[in-house]
């Protein structure tokens, strides 16, 4: 299987628990994106990475985040002290380099099957 | 910020009914990209458009994207039970190509 993994699937855990996801984007994909999705909404932007560097953070993202690519390959996203209000799918999705010049093409996201994460 | 507005949140056709949905952004995007998810699914990719007023088909899925580049489209004709799912739009902003996402309309097929 060529395409973006995650692991674990579902998650349970304790108010005040930490949890770490694991991701692993599709091969020579430069770009790396977390989101969150509740029922009902589209996904949310968390952060992504161009190779190993973090660009971008949402500003909605607390302090007890925090995702890591230290290698340019698979990332980690780690949610310290968990809350019930984290409970959510975690999305992350990769994409290649995208396509500069005048067409402005934006690259395609490719999806993982998501994390489940219910804080009790 | 930037949003992007998608409306209906739901609709419920018959099968062999038309359905469309419509997206918004409050400015000017740089594309628009569509994805569906399938229920318990992740967001799969459809289509991009890139250009001013561009329309682009897929089988019996229309997308349409506004002559001032702030809103699109997508209609299916003729829904099939394979249709189900919520049909998200994801906008890129101008500046940074970050992609900013509808709320979803979700189809459903009416028994």
């Amino acid at each position: 299987d060529t395409g973006v993994s995650q692991d674990p699937r579902h998650k349970i855990t304790k108010r005040g628990q930490n949890v770490t996801f694991r991701c692993d984007p599709i091969s020579e994909h430069n770009r790396l994106y977390w989101y969150r999705q509740t029922l009902g909404q589209g996904p949310e932007f968390l952060t992504y990475f161009q190779n190993e560097a973090q660009l971008e953070k949402s500003r909605l993202l607390s302090d007890r985040f925090s995702a890591e690519r230290p290698k340019g390959s698979f990332s980690t996203l780690e949610i310290q002290r968990t809350e019930q209000g984290d409970s959510a799918m975690y999305l992350c999705a990769s994409s290649p380099n995208p396509r500069w010049g005048p067409k402005k093409a934006q690259e395609t996201q490719y999806f993982g099957p998501g994390t489940r994460l219910l804080v009790l | 910020g930037q949003q992007v507005m998608q409306i209906p949140q739901y609709q419920h056709v018959q099968e062999g009914e038309d359905f469309t949905t419509y997206c918004n952004s409050s400015t000017t995007l740089s594309n628009i990209q569509w994805y569906k998810q399938r229920p318990g699914g992740h967001p799969v990719f459809l289509i991009q458009l890139v250009k001013s007023g561009e329309v682009k088909k897929q089988k019996r899925l229309t997308f349409q994207f506004g002559e001032a580049k702030k809103n699109s489209s997508l209609h299916i004709t003729a829904t099939q039970t394979t249709d189900v799912g919520t049909y998200f739009c994801a906008g890129a902003r101008s500046s940074n190509y970050q992609l900013i996402w509808g709320a979803g309309t979700k189809l459903i097929i009416k028994p």
